[in-house]
Order: structure tokens, then C-alpha cells, then sequence
């Protein structure tokens, strides 16, 4: 069965400009999170998704953060315009319903300069 | 305000021994609790979980002990073997559909 999966994998920038990042989850999963992981610290969450709908945005940065999961399948993540606090790894993880084990993908390092 | 705390940053092991990794939580509320280990470069896999209801859990060389009157929970990993050197994430929610919470981790390192 295949993982999860995001690209790219790394993305450099300068502050300032828009990055997007995408995510296509484990096939049949109902539930998709995207988390951000600052180095030294803990995922994250900021946006839960059950199939299309947002179930939970309340740590999404709305102001700069937009997430998409349309069809209920893939996934993407845009930040615009991006700050320097933003630099971290993107990592994106589904589960088949909101009760179940969260599977991650490998994560996008975000490093704006 | 940090609901889960992961107080070792680090932990060094020899191989063979028992490895002990803390955990401590804040919210009363929580009673589902989960450990995740990472390697570099790649996300973070599910290892083992307990909810409150019990006290222990057990799979294979990992266990996982809940103090729900300390708010504290432990993995131990017996015997430890080099494969084993990653880091941990404790993670915490309220409710099985409850949001998942991480401590910042605890980078284990098993030496032959």
C-alpha cells in the first residue's frame, strides 16, 4: 500500500513570496492534517480535513495560510505571502476516519530567506 | 502553554539495555495517548498507543505505562537496539477524534 505523499520535498524562498505544497494521501482516507514542525518542536496542527470539508483551521495563520483538499482526495497548502517564521516541515498525514491511526508523509522543509 | 512535555531532549542507550522514554501532561482532559518515531527525513510512524482505560500496552519490545493520577506515561523499549535511535514524539487528545498534541520529542541514540 503506498504511503503518503508530498512534494517537493525542499523549497527555498525569499520572504515575501507565495510557496505551495501538495499532498495526496493514502488511498480510501476520509481524514487529511497538514501539520507545520518548527525545528525542536512538536508537529503542529493546522488544518483538518474530513473528505472536502475543513473540520478544524483554528491554528491556521488565515491571514498568509490557505488549504485546499478538493474531490476530497489530494491536498494543497499555500502560504502568501511567506515570512521568515514560516521556515519549518510541512508534513502531511491522513487516516481513514477522524478515530483512526494518523499516517505521515515524508514532509516539504520550507526555508525562507 | 505546553499541554505535553518531553523533558529529555536526549537519551544514550547501549545496546540490549532498557531504553525509558518520559512523558508529562497537563490537560486533565485527555485520554487517548500515542507514540510516534521519526527518522531523518522522513515523517513520523505511528509505534504505540493507550487510551485511559488502561494502565498499560504492550506490542512487541515496546510498552507504553500510563500514570493518569501523575498525568504521566512512559515507552520502554527492551531490548534497545541500534535500529531503535530516532525520536520520539509523545502525543496526546481528547477523545479519539480529539486533535493530536506532540511534545517536542526525545532523540533516542542506541550504541552496539
Amino acid at each position: 500500500e503506498a504511503g503518503v505523499a508530498q512534494s517537493p520535498r525542499y523549497k527555498i524562498i525569499e520572504k515575501r513570496q507565495s510557496v505551495a505544497f501538495w499532498c495526496n494521501p493514502i488511498s480510501g482516507h476520509a481524514t487529511l492534517y497538514w501539520y507545520q514542525q518548527i525545528l525542536g518542536q512538536g508537529p503542529k496542527l493546522l488544518i483538518q480535513f474530513q473528505n472536502n470539508g475543513v473540520v478544524d483551521d483554528s491554528q491556521l495563520p488565515k491571514d498568509r495560510f490557505s488549504a485546499e483538499r478538493l474531490k476530497g482526495v489530494d491536498s494543497t497548502l499555500k502560504i502568501q505571502p511567506a515570512k521568515l517564521e514560516d521556515s519549518a516541515v510541512y508534513l502531511c498525514a491522513s487516516s481513514l476516519n477522524r478515530q483512526e491511526t494518523q499516517y505521515f508523509g515524508p514532509g516539504t522543509r520550507l526555508l525562507v530567506l | 502553554d505546553q499541554q505535553v512535555k518531553q523533558n529529555s531532549p536526549s537519551l544514550s542507550v547501549q545496546e540490549g539495555r532498557i531504553s525509558i522514554l518520559n512523558c508529562d501532561y497537563t490537560n486533565s482532559m485527555f485520554d487517548y495517548f500515542l507514540w510516534y518515531k521519526k527518522y531523518p527525513a522522513e515523517g513520523p510512524t505511528f509505534l504505540i498507543s493507550i487510551s485511559s482505560i488502561k494502565d498499560k500496552n504492550e506490542d512487541g519490545r515496546f510498552t507504553v505505562f500510563l500514570n493518569k493520577s501523575a498525568k504521566h506515561l512512559s515507552l520502554h523499549i527492551v531490548p534497545s537496539q541500534p535500529g531503535d535511535s530516532a525520536v520520539y514524539f509523545c502525543a496526546a487528545s481528547a477523545g479519539s477524534q480529539g486533535n493530536l498534541i506532540f511534545g517536542k520529542g526525545t532523540k533516542l541514540s542506541v550504541k552496539p
